[in-house]
Parts: structure tokens; C-alpha cells; sequence
């Protein structure tokens, strides 16, 4: 099973501020990786998919990239609405996986 | 517009029996696998699960074979997820959700359907 390790854990930012999470697959599964964002009481969005292709309506400030095993969840310029916890989740090989979560908090 | 509706909240006792279910429109509902995730209280996001509604293949976590079981109604356009004797471990909230059209990320999610399992 491939294990997908988010740092950090938790994060506490001002609004404006940048947010760079990380992912980082156990081993290799090319860009079959994918972010999604969950804010309190909701189900979850797909924010990026293929590690750095925008999904439809999000906004711009949200971007991904990758390298090798590495893979970045940035958001530009924090807002107030991006107070959520964000995960990974691979797509390469079954069983599909998701990372333990980053919360952000706006400060 | 593609909707992924969730059955009710449940509170059931240890030990009994529970089917939720998916019901997806604005689609063609054999055309996209549909996943079901678990997210107990707390917690993080949990793959459970895949079928495809067009000929019912399923793949199940290792995690899950043999604790749950994912079948489709493709007539409803309906996913289901069942238990044959619940635990108390199995509180948590249950999530559809619709694959993109090459199987690889969900993009669309049903809003989730809370399971209690308490004495």
C-alpha cells in the first residue's frame, strides 16, 4: 500500500499570508496524485488533480507541483474561506489512499 | 448538473444489520465508478471502496474486504454500502463519491451520511 505523509500536520497563517503544504508518496506513482479541500461540516473538493491541474471553479490562488515523489499544495494569498484541512490522495495503485490531512487555520 | 444524494443519518445498535445508499443524476451512472470513503470522528478521509456501475466490478482497501459491501442498482442509479453486524468502530461519517472519466479522482461527492453504532 502506498503511504502518503503530509507535513505539516497543522498550520495557523494570517490572511495574505502563503500556505505551502507537502506530500510525499512511499514510493513512486508519477503525477497520479490529487488535493482536495474539506471545511468543517462539508464533504470534500477536488481542488487540483494530476498534482498541478486546477479543477474547474477553483480559484487561482490554489496551485500544485511536483517533484519526483514530493508533491506541493500552494495557496497564494490566504483567505478567510480557505480555513479547512486539505489531503492528498494517490490514484496510482489499488488500494487508492489518501494523506493524514493538513489543517490550516486562519490566524 | 451531476448530484450525488446520500441517504439519511443512522443510529443502530452493535450487532445489527445497515445498507446506505448513493444515488447519483446528471450523469450517465454506468459510465463512472463510484467510491465510498470513511471519516470517523476526528479523523481523516478513509478509501474504502470502488465499484463500477456498468458491470458491478468491485475493488475493496484490505482495510475493508470482508467488513463492508459495496453494491449498485443501475436501474435506481443507486450505490450502496452495507454491514451485516455493525460495531462501534464503525461510527463515522460515510462519503460517496463519483470518479472522473478516466477512474482516476473523485470530483464530485454525496454530502455524507452519518452511522452511529452505540448500545
Amino acid at each position: 500500500e502506498i503511504v502518503l505523509t503530509q507535513s505539516p500536520d497543522f498550520q495557523s497563517v494570517t490572511p495574505k499570508e502563503k500556505v505551502t503544504i507537502t506530500c510525499r508518496a512511499s514510493q513512486t506513482i508519477g503525477s497520479n496524485l490529487h488535493w482536495y479541500q474539506q471545511k468543517p461540516h462539508q464533504s470534500p473538493k477536488l481542488l487540483i488533480k494530476y498534482a498541478s491541474q486546477s479543477f474547474s471553479g477553483v480559484p487561482s490562488r490554489f496551485s500544485g507541483s511536483r517533484s519526483g515523489t514530493d508533491f506541493t499544495l500552494t495557496i497564494n494569498s490566504l483567505e478567510a474561506e480557505d480555513a479547512a484541512t486539505y489531503y492528498c490522495h494517490q490514484s496510482s495503485t489499488l488500494p487508492l489512499t489518501f494523506g493524514g490531512g493538513t489543517k490550516v487555520e486562519i490566524k | 448538473e451531476v448530484q450525488l444524494v446520500q441517504s439519511g443519518a443512522e443510529v443502530k445498535k452493535p450487532g445489527e444489520s445497515l445498507k446506505i445508499s448513493c444515488k447519483g443524476s446528471g450523469y450517465i451512472f454506468t459510465n463512472y465508478w463510484i467510491g465510498w470513503v470513511r471519516q470517523m470522528p476526528g479523523k481523516g478521509l478513509e478509501w474504502m471502496g470502488i465499484i463500477y456501475p456498468g458491470d458491478s466490478d468491485t475493488r475493496y482497501s484490505p482495510s475493508f474486504q470482508g467488513q463492508v459491501t459495496i453494491s449498485v442498482d443501475k436501474s435506481l442509479s443507486t450505490a450502496y454500502l452495507q454491514w451485516s453486524s455493525l460495531k462501534a468502530s464503525d461510527t463515522a461519517m460515510y462519503y460517496c463519491a463519483k470518479t472522473s472519466d478516466d477512474g482516476n479522482y473523485f470530483d464530485h461527492w454525496g454530502q455524507g451520511t452519518l452511522v452511529t453504532v452505540s448500545s
